[in-house]
């Protein structure tokens, strides 16, 4: 139990492009979902945190117009990479909480997302 | 400013080496300590800690977190070449239950 899927596993695209990246709970209900982004040897940060309903909550220095989140059902919660640019190329992962769970080990992680700006 | 600070960043060892693994934390509103083992793709749950001085155990890993001093270690005893991979710690914190991430120890065992 407790799988998170996320599509697709890998995209290019060229810069100015927007990309939409997917990530589901498949076999249970996500009231919260986290987007974190990975460089190369690099650690995850925390992007936003995204609530079943509501607006997400971007971290400082993330732009919220440039990463669009959208969360609209307890078990897809999507985020949209508008105008990409080379920079923006990185390992996305997303990571949904069990509803009902209140501790971080309820937290489990997609398989990420590999995004190359052309 | 939250952080989480892992030592060392790298390390190769030979199988059957036994490693310890360092994470140091300074955040607010700690909650819990989390170990995950990070292969090619996402992270897979190790550990999840909350009291100090209880050690916890999954076969040939084991894990404890002292609260006093900040900082928890992971053991990992007779290694072998499946261990290979960059564990990473992460703090849980109170509020909406983020995490922050240490920078992870990638962990090279040699045949």
């Amino acid at each position: 139990g407790a799988v998170v899927s996320q599509h697709p596993s890998w995209v290019i695209c060229k810069s100015g492009t927007s990309v939409k990246i997917e990530c589901r709970s498949l076999d249970f209900q996500a009231t919260t979902m986290f987007w974190y982004r990975q460089f190369p040897k690099q650690s995850l940060m925390l992007m936003a945190t995204s609530n079943e309903g509501s607006k997400a909550t971007y971290e400082q220095g993330v732009e919220k117009d440039k990463f669009l989140i959208n969360h609209a059902s307890l078990t897809l919660s999507t985020l949209t990479v508008t105008s990409a640019h080379p920079e923006d190329s990185s390992f996305y992962i997303c990571s949904a909480r069990l509803a009902g769970g209140s501790g971080a080990d309820t937290q489990y992680f997609g398989p990420g997302t590999r995004l190359t700006v052309l | 400013e939250d952080k989480v600070v892992q030592s060392p960043l790298s390390l190769v060892v030979h199988e059957g080496d036994t490693v310890t693994l360092n994470c140091s934390y300074e955040v607010t509103n700690f909650r819990s300590l989390l170990w995950y083992k990070q292969e090619k793709k996402a992270p897979t749950f190790l550990f999840m800690l909350t009291s100090s001085g209880i050690e916890k155990k999954s076969g040939r890993l084991s894990s404890i977190l002292d609260k006093k001093e900040l900082f928890s270690i992971l053991n990992i005893t007779a290694t072998q070449t499946g261990d290979s991979a960059v564990y990473l710690c992460a703090v849980g914190l109170y509020n909406n239950n983020d995490m922050r991430f240490g920078a992870g120890t990638r962990l090279t065992v040699k045949p």
